[in-house]
Formats: structure tokens, sequence, C-alpha cells
């Protein structure tokens, strides 16, 4: 499978635990998306690399939040003291840039969904 | 104030029917949009990208973009119960590196 992958697909956690959840993006792509989505919104933009650079941070993201993506391959987001308001899916995308005109088109993997107790 | 409008549905469509869903948006920077489906629990799959004025076709789905009226359309074709899902409607703008999306549309084929 050359898509896009995440890991863990489900986790369940207690309040004030810490998560770490794990991206794999598509192998050319050097765009890497995090996003939160919760039951009947569309997913909301949290954090944004261009190769291994963080680029741009959502004010969503607290600072119990952090994204790495050390090799400019696989990111890893980090959340803190997880709190019940955490609970979400997770979702991670990544395209191409530059691959010409306008285009820039975003893949998502399966998501990672969080519960927190 | 929301950037990317969508009616949340849901709308119901007979089988064999055309669905239209519709989609604004606020920022007239924005020039790449896209749509996906979601089947619940899953998550988005890309459907069509759209940037330029007019129609276009992908097999039985048909996008729309107007700019001056900053609207985008969805058209799906012979719709099957398999459509059953929600459609997310996505806006780019290069330089901001931020897709936003829309809340969705449900759509209900019935058999």
């Amino acid at each position: 499978d050359t898509g896009v992958s995440q890991d863990p697909r489900h986790k369940i956690t207690k309040r004030g635990q810490n998560v770490t959840f794990r991206c794999d993006p598509i192998s050319e792509h050097n765009r890497l998306y995090w996003y939160r989505q919760t039951l009947g919104q569309g997913p909301e933009f949290l954090t944004y690399f261009q190769n291994e650079a963080q680029l741009e941070k959502s004010r969503l993201l607290s600072d119990r939040f952090s994204a790495e993506r050390p090799k400019g391959s696989f990111s890893t987001l980090e959340i803190q003291r997880t709190e019940q308001g955490d609970s979400a899916m997770y979702l991670c995308a990544s395209s191409l840039a530059g691959s010409g005109g306008n285009t820039d088109t975003q893949y998502f993997g399966p998501g990672t969904r969080l519960t927190v107790l | 104030q929301k950037e990317v409008e969508q009616n949340s549905g849901p709308l119901s469509v007979p089988e064999g029917a055309i669905a239209s869903l519709n989609c604004t948006y606020s920022d007239r920077g924005s020039q790449s949009f896209f749509w996906y489906r979601q089947y619940s629990g899953k998550s988005p799959e890309l459907i069509m990208s759209i940037y330029s004025n007019g129609d276009k076709e992908d097999g039985r789905f048909t996008a729309q973009l107007n700019k001056a009226s900053q609207y985008v359309s969805l058209l799906i074709r012979d719709s099957q119960p398999s459509d059953s899902a929600t459609y997310l409607c996505a806006a780019y703008t290069s330089g901001t590196y931020k897709y936003i999306f829309g809340t969705g549309t449900r759509l209900k084929v019935l058999a």
C-alpha cells in the first residue's frame, strides 16, 4: 500500500496521560498536514510541514500539542496531559508541492481516533 | 466567520437521480478547490479537484466553479446508495499552506 498510513488507528487513554501518533506520508510527498476532526465538523487544520520544517501552526494547537517531522519523512503528533476535549479523529494528509500549476492535492490517511476518558 | 460554507443536509435523493451539492467560500484569493467524500468513521477520500472557472467532469461526477460568485458545486449523476456519505468541500490558497474545509453535506441516496 503506497498511501498515507497512520498508527495507531484507535487510542483510548485516561485524562492526563500523554499520547503520540505517527503518520507516514506517500513516499515522494514533501508536504505533510495534521488535522483534527470532531463529529459533524470538517477537518480543522493543526499544523503543516514542508520537508522537515514546520511552517505553520494553528492557534488550535495549544502548548500541549507538539509535532515533528525529523527527517522530512514520517511525522509524529504528541498530545501531553490529554483532556476530554481532545477526543477526536486526528487526520494526517500529504501532498507534493511544485508538481505543476495549481496542483497541491492532499491525500488523507485513515486517521487515529482518540478517546480520552 | 466560516470561510467555507456548506449546507449540512441531509440531502435525500432517489436512486438514479442527480444530486447537487453546493459550497461557497469567502477568500477571493482561494484558487484551488477540492471535493472529498467521507463515509461515517472513515477518513476523507478525494473525488475531484477544480482550479478554473467552468465545469470539470469525471465519470458520474461534475465539479463546477464560479470564482466571480465564489461558488463551487458537485453534481453526482445516476446517484447510487453507495454514494451516501458526507461530502466535504475544501478551498486552498497558495502561500497560506492551508486547506479550509466546510462542515460537509450529508447525502442520502434512497434505494
